[in-house]
């Protein structure tokens, strides 16, 4: 069972916006500003979105962003695309012993 | 370009032996982490370990701690995964990726194609 907790399914239509929860404690989401996002289409392998809660690395559409608000890191995905259609987790640092722990992921569909 | 090519798709029977390679191109190979991770048939990521080329300084998690081992040859720039007893529960995809290090958390910038390990009798 993952530390850090997703919802399973998100959707939303072409053009709104969505937002991704991640949740974890003040242990780890909420003790550190070191969460990162992946997207990973079926397939294929994960892709860095974001890192550092809102750092988004170089080719990444600005329609990606990230932020945290105490325990609770997210992701927002504004003008939805069909392309965004993936499964998305989340990433913090979680304890010395497992410095990085994944969600458990969260499918988005775009209907 | 940054590039990380994975060796390709292994079937094995429980118990045996395997050791699957990850190799970094486009980059200073010596001076980012290279992780593993683990994605099981339909499930979610799971991170396994991490080690620094520059000194082979190499952490596990606690769950895959004495059932893999991580290892790397610089001289080829490569990076290695190996099982000493594979067991069908090890069946899965294993990914390597490059790691930059904050603080004492990794986030992976640079993916690997993925290996499929089957383990079946």
């Amino acid at each position: 069972q993952s530390a850090l907790t997703q919802p399973a399914s998100v959707s939303g239509s072409p053009g709104q916006s969505i937002t991704i929860s991640c949740t974890g404690t003040s242990g780890d989401v909420g003790g550190y500003n070191f969460v990162s996002w992946y997207q990973q289409h079926p397939g294929k392998a994960p892709k860095l979105m974001i890192y550092d809660v809102s750092n988004r690395p170089s080719g990444v559409s600005p329609r990606f962003s990230g932020s945290k608000s105490g325990n609770t890191a997210s992701l927002t995905i504004s003008g939805l695309q069909a392309e965004d259609e993936a499964d998305y987790y989340c990433s913090s640092y979680t304890s010395s012993s497992t410095p990085v722990g994944f969600g458990g992921g969260t499918k988005l569909t775009v209907l | 370009e940054v590039q990380l090519v994975q060796s390709g798709a292994e079937v094995k029977k429980p118990g045996e032996s395997l050791k699957i390679s990850c190799k970094g191109s486009g980059y200073s190979f010596s001076r980012y982490w290279i992780g593993w991770v683990r994605q099981m048939p339909g499930k979610g990521l799971e991170w396994m370990g991490i080690i620094y080329p520059g000194d082979a300084d190499t952490r596990y998690s606690p769950s895959f701690q004495g059932q893999v081992t991580i290892s790397v040859d610089n001289s080829i720039i490569t990076a290695y995964l190996q099982w000493n007893s594979l067991k069908a529960s090890d069946t899965a995809m294993y990914y390597c990726a490059r790691g930059h290090y904050s603080g004492n958390y990794f986030y992976f910038d640079y993916w690997g194609q993925g290996t499929l390990v089957t383990v079946s009798s």
